[in-house]
C-alpha cells in the first residue's frame, strides 16, 4: 500500500494563478483532509470530507475550493494564488475519528 | 473554541529522558494524540491516550494524562540523535454532522546534542 500520496511535491505559483493540489489514499479511508502548516503555527484544518461527494470548511477555508468526486481522492484547489497562501499543505485521511494518515506534503510558494 | 498548547523548543542530551508537555481545553476530547514530524516529511502518528486513562507506556514512550488540569505530557526515555523532530500534542473534537476534527499544538521542535 502506498498510503497517503500527493501530488507535486513542490509548485511555484505568480500571484493570481491557479492550481489542484492532488491527495490520493488507497487505504479506503471516509474521512480526508486538508491542513496546512506555518511556522509557529502548527497546522491548520483547511477543509475535510466525511464521504465521497460530501466536503465541509474546516478553521481557514477563505481561497480555497475542494472536491470529493471518488472516495479515494480529495482536491484542493486554488482559483487566485496569493502569497499568503504559501505554506506547506499536508493531506491526510481516516477510517474513523481516531488516527489520521498524513501524506508527505506539498511546498507551495506564491511570488 | 478549542485550543492545545505547548512550549516550543525543547533541548536535552543524548541518554536523557525528555518530557513534552502540553495543554488543551476540550474537556469532551475522548482521544489525545502525539504526533513526530521529521525534517521534510508528514506527521506520523507515535501515541494515543484514551480519555479514560491515566498513562500510557509503549516501549520508550510513557505518556501522562491529568485530566483534571487538562495536562498531558510526553516522555522519551533514553533519547536519541534519531529523536530530533517536530514533536505535536492534538486533541479531538465532535464538529457536527458525524465528524470529528483534530486540533494540534504548535509543535515543540527538540533537538537532541550528541
Amino acid at each position: 500500500n502506498a498510503g497517503v500520496t500527493q501530488t507535486p511535491k513542490f509548485r511555484v505559483l505568480k500571484t493570481g494563478q491557479s492550481m489542484t493540489l492532488l491527495c490520493a489514499q488507497d487505504m479506503n479511508h471516509e474521512y480526508m483532509y486538508w491542513y496546512r502548516q506555518d511556522p509557529g503555527m502548527g497546522l491548520r484544518l483547511i477543509h475535510y470530507s466525511v464521504g465521497e461527494g460530501t466536503t465541509a470548511k474546516g478553521e481557514v477555508p477563505d481561497g480555497y475550493n475542494v472536491s470529493r468526486l471518488k472516495k479515494q481522492n480529495f482536491l484542493l484547489g486554488l482559483e487566485s494564488a496569493a502569497p499568503s497562501q504559501t505554506s506547506v499543505y499536508f493531506c491526510a485521511s481516516s477510517s474513523s475519528y481516531n488516527e489520521q494518515f498524513f501524506g508527505p506534503g506539498t511546498r507551495l510558494t506564491v511570488l | 473554541g478549542e485550543d492545545v498548547e505547548q512550549s516550543l523548543f525543547l533541548s536535552v542530551r543524548e541518554g536523557d529522558s525528555s518530557v513534552i508537555n502540553c495543554t488543551y481545553t476540550d474537556s469532551s476530547s475522548t482521544y489525545l494524540y502525539w504526533y513526530k514530524q521529521e525534517p521534510g516529511a508528514g506527521l506520523q502518528l507515535l501515541t494515543y491516550i484514551f480519555s479514560n486513562m491515566d498513562m500510557k507506556q509503549d516501549q520508550r514512550l510513557t505518556v501522562l494524562l491529568n485530566k483534571k488540569d487538562k495536562h498531558l505530557s510526553l516522555r522519551i526515555a533514553d533519547t536519541q540523535t534519531g529523536d530530533s523532530a517536530i514533536y505535536f500534542c492534538a486533541e479531538i473534537a465532535y464538529s457536527g454532522a458525524g465528524s470529528y476534527q483534530l486540533t494540534f499544538g504548535k509543535g515543540t521542535k527538540l533537538s537532541v546534542i550528541p
